[in-house]
């Protein structure tokens, strides 16, 4: 399978808690993007690297979510102290030059 | 004003008739445009993109864009209940395309419902 991968498909955990989400990118592909999507809405960007280098970053990412990429191949995004507002499908996509962007089968997060 | 605006629906169209999917952005100059279709509790899958004005077909799919009305639109053809999903539209703006990040503003799509 050489699509975009990511880990775990569904995530429960306890307001407060810590969580982490992996992405691998399609091989090859030098660009990865971080989205959200909730319920009723289309996907809203939150980060974009090109390789390693983190080159934007959403207002929507508050400063308990970080991510990263640190060899330009699989990425994480780390959410702390979640709260119940941060439930929603994080999407990863990756693209290798322009801006077809191909999206793995998300993270559900639920936050109780 | 919303940067994409699709109608959310549902669209209600029989099978074998032709959806026809509507998306309007804000961005006069944006350069690329997307469809993406997105099935219940899945992720975005990729239909088609389009980057010059006019039409652009692939298969029963149908793009077309008109960037002096800042409209962009998806035909279905033969719709088949397979075909029912939402169907997002995603826009890259102007102010990105000019550098490397081509981050994708989506509206909020529009549900599709096929009927046998």
């Amino acid at each position: 399978d050489t699509g975009v991968s990511q880990d775990p498909r569904h995530k429960i955990t306890k307001r407060g808690q810590n969580v982490t989400f992996r992405c691998d990118p399609i091989s090859e592909h030098n660009r990865l993007y971080w989205y959200r999507q909730t319920l009723g809405q289309g996907p809203e960007f939150l980060t974009y690297f090109q390789n390693e280098a983190q080159l934007e970053k959403s207002r929507l990412l508050s400063d308990r979510f970080s991510a990263e990429r640190p060899k330009g191949s699989f990425s994480t995004l780390e959410i702390q102290r979640t709260e119940q507002g941060d439930s929603a499908m994080y999407l990863c996509a990756s693209s290798w030059a322009g801006a077809t962007q191909y999206f793995g089968p998300g993270t559900r997060l639920t936050v109780l | 004003q919303k940067e994409v605006e699709q109608n959310s629906g549902p669209l209600s169209v029989p099978e074998g008739a032709i959806a026809s999917l509507n998306c309007t952005y804000s961005d006069r100059g944006s350069q690329s445009f997307f469809w993406y279709r997105q099935y219940s509790g899945k992720s975005p899958e990729l239909i088609m993109f389009i980057y010059s004005n006019g039409d652009k077909e692939d298969g029963r799919f149908t793009a077309q864009l008109n960037k002096a009305s800042q409209y962009v639109s998806l035909l279905i053809r033969d719709s088949q209940p397979s075909d029912s999903a939402t169907y997002l539209c995603a826009v890259v703006a102007a102010r990105n395309s000019g550098g490397s990040n081509y981050k994708l503003t989506f509206g909020k799509g529009t549900l599709l419902t096929v009927n046998p």
